[in-house]
């Protein structure tokens, strides 16, 4: 099956800076990356998709690129607030069959 | 429109036993996946149903299973509960398999606590 790596598991950055995360994929290129944002003790929540066609994709403060040359997605939070301190998991596609998802990367913003 | 609802929220038991958990998708969603996630393996896929059939399986034991009733609404069970198996468990429904940019919405999980 697919894999999915985020090469941090925590990452602390300081309020007001740009937070970047990254999610590298093995094997074949994903149709689509999805973004989810987890708080503790709760399910994940959809952020943003990213289509293989696509450089880049914005949403208010998020913006996430996809370099298929690279097999890397990056996920940035700009001008980052406490409220963004959560685990932000990364997924692809298993062959159209599920989801598989990356292990997290748990993003401290500090004040 | 309400969200996807898991029961219960929390539960334990111990080694040996056997559990059944709930499900219910968003209104008009017709495809549930179940996860299991836990600090060192982190979300993994167990089981997709669509139109009461189990579409995908991910790579658990026979131990779990699952199933979805005709108002889309699903269960899982897991029998024979070993240690390993404390985990939150979660659902997520979706409009229907197979579309290619399907977002997921996430249930709040059901901790299980085996002791």
């Amino acid at each position: 099956s697919q894999k999915i790596e985020q090469n941090s598991e925590a990452l602390n950055i300081q309020e007001g800076k740009t937070a970047t995360l990254t999610c590298n994929y093995t094997n074949y290129s994903p149709a689509y990356l999805q973004w989810y944002r987890q708080d503790p003790g709760r399910g994940p929540v959809f952020l943003l998709l990213i289509r293989e066609n696509e450089k880049e994709k914005r949403k208010e403060r998020l913006k996430v690129t996809f370099d298929t040359t690279l097999k890397q997605s990056l996920f940035h939070i700009t001008a980052s607030q406490p409220a963004d301190s959560a685990t932000y998991l990364c997924a692809r596609d298993n062959y159209g069959q599920n989801f598989v998802f990356g292990p997290g990367t748990r993003l401290s913003v500090l004040p | 429109k309400a969200g996807v609802t898991q029961t219960p929220r929390y539960l334990i038991k111990t080694r040996g036993q056997q559990v059944t958990l709930s499900c219910s998708p968003i209104s008009g969603h017709r495809s549930v996946s179940w996860y299991q996630q836990t600090p060192g393996q982190g979300l993994q896929f167990l089981f997709e149903y669509f139109s009461e059939t189990q579409r995908n399986k991910g790579n658990f034991p026979g131990r779990f299973s699952g199933r979805q009733f005709s108002n889309s609404r699903s269960e899982m069970n897991v029998s024979t509960l070993e240690l390993g198996d404390s985990a939150l468990y979660l659902c997520a429904s979706s409009l229907a398999p197979g579309q290619q940019y399907n977002e997921q919405f996430f249930g709040p999980g059901t901790r299980l606590t085996v002791l």
